[in-house]
């Protein structure tokens, strides 16, 4: 059964570094690729980034200098960081398996909120 | 980066009517994706591929288009179709979602 699931910190200072682990069960990591989306409170859906199932990785122009998208194939786990946040960076953190075609399997999220 | 625009932003349908949603990309895109959410939960495919329905999709649900212009279609409105919906490319990298479409049940 595949499953994934989000964990990391509900509460980022500004300026600090957000750490998020995607936790995979079900597939292998080095099988299929997966992204990251988010999505601030009320709005709509943005790509992050994506790191391939070679180990390669892309991102979000507009994020790009601030984020890092890596992963432990032994733990199966997939890790987004991100420095630098700001209150906009706020929102719904969600990772994803890409499929036939699309996100076919998508985690729970974990909802951040950056604040002092 | 591939903008897309999807309209309309919100729209309301009552049981058994037409509904369509169109989405346009800035560049030519290979296919169309499309998502439903629907509130506090996470986004679940719904079209890939243009056209081809995901997993137990209902039939209602329809995509069409091609290169720059998509759009999505329920044929029957249903109450449970209440959702937002996304188109979403991945032709080329940064990947990009639609705005998104509110649809309500009236």
């Amino acid at each position: 059964q595949v499953r994934l699931k989000e964990s990391g910190p509900r509460l980022v200072q500004p300026s600090q570094t957000l750490s998020v682990t995607c936790t995979v069960s079900g597939f292998s990591v080095t099988s299929y690729h997966v992204s990251w989306v988010r999505q601030p409170p009320g709005k709509g859906l943005e790509w992050v980034g994506a790191i391939w199932k070679g180990g390669s990785t892309d991102y979000n122009s507009a994020l790009k200098s601030r984020l890092s998208i890596s992963r432990d194939t032994s733990k199966n786990q997939v890790f987004l960081k991100m420095n630098s946040l700001q209150t906009d960076d706020t929102g719904t953190y969600y990772c994803a398996k890409h499929g036939r075609g699309s996100y076919d399997y998508w985690g729970q999220g974990v909802m951040v909120t950056v604040s002092s | 980066e591939i903008v897309l625009t999807q309209s309309p932003t919100t729209m309301a349908a009552s049981p058994g009517e037409k509904v369509t949603i169109t989405c346009r990309a800035s560049s030519s895109v290979s296919y169309m994706y499309w998502y439903q959410q629907k509130s506090g939960a996470s986004p679940k495919p719904w079209i890939y591929e243009t056209s081809k329905l995901a997993s137990g999709v209902p039939d209602r649900f329809s995509g069409s288009g091609s290169g720059t212009s998509y759009s999505f279609t329920i044929s029957s409105m249903e109450t449970e179709d209440a959702a937002t919906y996304y188109c979403h490319q991945w032709s080329s990298t940064p990947f990009t979602f639609g705005s998104g479409t509110k649809l309500e049940i009236k």
